[in-house]
């Protein structure tokens, strides 16, 4: 059964740092790319990252660019999104997502909340 | 930039009819390599997305066959034949190469 296990959200003050990882089972990891995509609670999907197989390439949404970071450890089959300087618009739920023909599966999400 | 524009955004439909939802896309979405990847999402409240169709027309396993979907270039739809009660929630469509884009979500609920 495949399985993606979000943590590490939690609640931070602007400006400071929060390191999210997902923990995948179920399927060869790394031989996926994979995705972190963001949602407001009672809003909209929006994409933040993607990374490729082997860690290459990573991609970001012009919002998240150069504060937040996506990698990889394929030996632990774990996914991370290491984010800086964070914002009160950062607030959301944090899913991660594989991608087979586009995001197949998803976690069940962790919620950062930045606030003053 | 590429935009992505779904219709409705609310939807209320009675058990056993049937509901569309319109994808729009400011710019053709065939990939590279003669592909689309033009994916449906569910959401239910308090859920992640489910994903029922991807690159336009194929359903992932386990969706029912009363989703379906087609479309081509820069135009999708989402088909619903025969809605039951546990087809409420969000619906998005999206983009599945970069950039990667979503829908804004179509509400569906039951009359």
């Amino acid at each position: 059964e495949v399985q993606l296990v979000e943590s590490g959200g939690g609640e931070v003050q602007p400006g400071e740092s929060l390191r999210l990882s997902c923990v995948a089972s179920g399927f060869t990891f790394s031989r996926a790319w994979m995705h972190w995509v963001r949602q407001t609670p009672g809003k909209g999907l929006v994409w933040v990252a993607r990374i490729l197989t082997d860690g290459s390439s990573p991609i970001y949404a012009d919002s998240v660019k150069g504060r937040f970071t996506i990698s990889r450890d394929n030996a632990k089959s774990t996914l991370y999104l290491q984010m800086n300087s964070l914002r009160v618009e950062d607030t959301a739920i944090y899913f991660c997502a594989r991608d087979v023909d586009g995001l197949d599966f998803w976690g069940r999400g962790t919620l950062v909340s930045v606030s003053s | 930039d590429v935009v992505v524009t779904q219709s409705p955004l609310s939807l209320v439909v009675t058990l056993g009819q049937s509901a569309s939802i319109s994808c729009r896309s400011s710019q053709s979405l065939v990939f590279s390599n003669g592909d689309t990847y033009l994916g449906w999402f569910h959401q239910r409240p308090g859920q992640s997305p489910r994903r029922l169709i991807y690159k336009v027309s194929n359903r992932d396993s386990g969706v029912p066959d009363r989703f379906s979907g087609s479309g081509a270039g820069t135009a999708f739809t989402l088909k619903i034949s025969g809605v039951e009660a546990e087809d409420v929630g969000t619906y998005y469509c999206m983009q599945g190469t970069a950039p990667f884009i979503f829908g804004q979500g179509t509400k569906l609920e039951i009359k």
